[in-house]
């Protein structure tokens, strides 16, 4: 069965700083997709980028980028120039179309602070 | 466009009561989520529904059913509630093609069984 694993349960960056959380995946499959969602205390999910595995080229989406290591397993999301409306839990999940559902991780929650 | 609309917000449920919650996915999107979010198992996968037909399940006891109208809106539907269903239920749409474009979701039910 696939898992996602978040190690870090809460983190916290600076406003202006980068910060980078971490997401590790277990998998069979060699086609499959990642992404991290944002949920604030409004509970709704957002997609903050998505990653298919396919590809080499990392994704970025504005100030959010991740760092895709497919051998290792590893998707991490990288904030930069971090802003206070940033804090919120973040989850990394997993798609495949086998399994036609999203995995997600435990959640690390970001604290953003001046 | 609108987005994936979940009624009620709220619901607090007496222990032995059934309960239904409502969602609407965004237009044209033909396929719709359930999860079930608690403090203690994260986010697990309840069903999916594409064009009416149950299309993935997930491991919940058979109190949890859902369905799917020719509109696309979905209902999931808890039969005798036990104190332990209290959660955030969540509903995402996607078109249902491909997950290229990822899930996007609700706000979601925060429902109390008491």
């Amino acid at each position: 069965a696939q898992t996602v694993t978040q190690s870090q349960p809460e983190m916290s960056v600076q406003e202006a700083e980068t910060v980078t959380l971490s997401c590790t995946y277990d998998t069979s499959e060699s086609d499959y997709y990642l992404f991290w969602y944002k949920q604030p205390p409004s509970r709704q999910m957002i997609l903050v980028i998505r990653q298919e595995a396919y590809k080499q080229q990392n994704a970025t989406e504005n100030r959010f980028s991740v760092n895709f290591q497919k051998a290792a397993k590893s998707f991490s999301l990288k904030i930069s120039d971090s802003q206070l409306g940033d804090a919120a839990m973040y989850f990394c999940a997993y798609y495949t179309g086998t399994a036609s559902k999203l995995t997600f991780g435990t959640g690390t929650r970001l604290q953003v602070t001046l | 466009k609108a987005g994936v609309t979940q009624t009620p917000r709220y619901l607090i449920k007496t222990r032995g009561q059934q309960v239904t919650l409502s969602c609407s996915p965004i237009s044209g999107h033909r396929s719709v989520s359930w999860y079930q979010q608690t403090p203690g198992q994260g986010l697990q996968f309840l069903f999916e529904y594409f064009s009416e037909t149950q299309r993935n399940k997930g491991n919940f006891p058979g109190r949890f059913s859902g369905r799917q109208f020719s509109n696309s809106r979905s209902e999931m539907n808890v039969s005798t509630l036990e104190l332990g269903d209290s959660a955030l239920y969540l509903c995402a749409s996607s078109l249902g093609q491909s997950v290229d474009y990822g899930y996007t979701f609700g706000s979601g039910t925060r429902l109390t069984v008491v």
